[in-house]
């Protein structure tokens, strides 16, 4: 299996523009998470779906940020408009639901937003 | 409410010397507990957990953990360092019967030669 594959692995935008990042979790796997990594708050979980559900999009920022999962081989995150306090290094992770499986990390898309 | 204390910024240790990275945590039941590492660049890879069981668990790369439930602890250690395993360290606690995963803020390892 090729792990969690995320694209871009960087992404550089003006202030305003949308922002879509991308993400194919592990085969099987019917959880999905997105984090965010910033040196001043640390890892921070955004939103996790369950068998393409929303389960939990507490940590969602704010409304510029929305995540879809259409089907179970494919999730996205957009943040339109997007701002300079926006930039960190997103992460997407896969897992199994049932049992006690830790997740799966892709290498993560650093967003630079000037 | 889950969550994971790492208290120390950063760890140095002087390679082939024994290195502990410290870890407690809080949920309100059970925990499943986990360690990982990222390198720089790089995603967050798994290197150990504790379900249930041997409270000592070995991972990967020659690391370890204990995880001692009266002191609601699971440090990471090695008994001897290696350069290459300067890193950036995870501890992160699951509540048995719960989805999310809690990470604590991390701790830097730097093994110098």
């Amino acid at each position: 299996d090729a792990g969690v594959i995320q694209s871009p692995r960087h992404e550089v935008t003006e202030m305003g523009q949308e922002v879509t990042l991308r993400c194919k979790p592990i085969s099987g796997h019917d959880s999905l998470f997105w984090y965010r990594q910033t040196m001043m708050r640390g890892l921070e979980l955004l939103i996790y779906f369950n068998n393409n559900v929303p389960i939990d999009d507490s940590g969602m920022p704010e409304d510029r940020f929305s995540a879809k999962m259409p089907n179970a081989s494919f999730s996205t995150l957009k943040i339109q408009p997007s701002e300079p306090r926006d930039s960190a290094v997103y992460f997407c992770a896969s897992s199994l639901r049932q049992g006690a499986s830790g997740y799966t990390f892709g290498s993560g898309t650093r967003l630079t937003v000037v | 409410a889950q969550s994971v204390a790492q208290p120390e910024d950063q760890v140095n240790v002087a390679e082939g010397n024994p290195l502990t990275v410290k870890c407690t945590y809080s949920v309100s039941g059970n925990p499943y507990l986990f360690w990982y590492v990222q390198y720089p660049n790089r995603g967050l890879q798994f290197l150990l957990k504790y379900i249930t069981g041997d409270n000592l668990v070995k991972g990967s790369y020659g690391f370890e953990a204990e995880f001692n439930k009266s002191q609601t602890s699971f440090h990471l250690k090695k008994p001897s360092a290696l350069v290459s395993d300067s890193a950036l360290y995870f501890c992160a606690v699951r509540e048995v019967g719960f989805q999310k995963l809690v990470f604590g803020t991390g701790t830097r390892l730097l093994v110098s030669p």
